[in-house]
């Protein structure tokens, strides 16, 4: 099957400091890709989607000057948390979906932020 | 979107057969219903999808009524590596603009 990978697998940042992470589709062009948010024992929440060559939909209540989403190739999607501050850890996942198949996910992102 | 209710939790044993039920009254008639396993700290993985009856592939079926307004997962003869959580998840699969839903999941359980 079609394979989504995230880079990195974890990262712990200082508090204030911004984080990138990468989302990348290995063997297929995904036009749209998407990120969610997982806290512990949570299930998955979408934060936003994201459109090659347009500007991403945030979900409501995800601030999106805080998670900036750049869509800038069909086959890469990056989530980028500024400033981040401790109540920002999370596991961070994205997704890509096909047309008529189903939704593929990366290995997730576990940031901590300290 | 079409939202899905799940047993929080569910225990079983190895070698058992485990079959968990999602209700999704509201499903539309584009809705495929998917099913997703998840292990901690990773992301979701892919086990089964279908439209209608039952669809069966080498680790698990799917079991969909005439008015698909909720789907059965069976597990059969479950070992330790099962304990995970399970998403049962609809939606639209013309396009693939539109994200997955996430419901609450269920959390399996399986004890030597």
């Amino acid at each position: 099957g079609a394979v989504v990978s995230q880079h990195p697998s974890w990262v712990i940042c200082k508090s204030g400091t911004s984080v990138k992470i990468e989302c990348r589709s290995l063997d297929f062009q995904a036009t749209t890709m998407f990120w969610y948010r997982q806290f512990p024992k949570q299930s998955l929440m979408l934060m936003a989607t994201s459109n090659e060559g347009s500007k991403a939909t945030y979900e409501q209540g995800v601030e999106k000057d805080k998670f900036l989403i750049n869509h800038a190739s069909l086959t890469l999607s990056t989530l980028t948390v500024t400033s981040a501050h401790p109540e920002d850890s999370s596991f961070y996942i994205c997704s890509a979906r096909l047309l008529r198949t189903e939704a593929f996910f990366g290995q997730g992102t576990r940031l901590t932020v300290v | 979107l079409a939202k899905t209710t799940q047993p929080i939790s569910m225990d079983s044993y190895e070698g058992q057969e485990v079959n968990i039920t999602c209700s999704h009254n509201n499903i539309a008639t584009n809705d495929y219903i998917t099913w997703y396993q998840q292990f901690p700290s990773q992301g979701p993985r892919f086990i089964i999808q279908g439209y209608k009856t039952k669809v069966t592939n080498e680790v698990a079926s799917l079991f969909i009524p005439a008015d698909r307004k909720s789907s059965t997962l069976s597990l059969p003869r479950v070992s330790l590596s099962d304990t995970a959580v399970y998403y049962c998840l609809v939606g639209d699969m013309r396009t693939g603009r539109r994200a997955l839903t996430f419901g609450s999941g269920t959390r399996l359980q399986v004890q030597p």
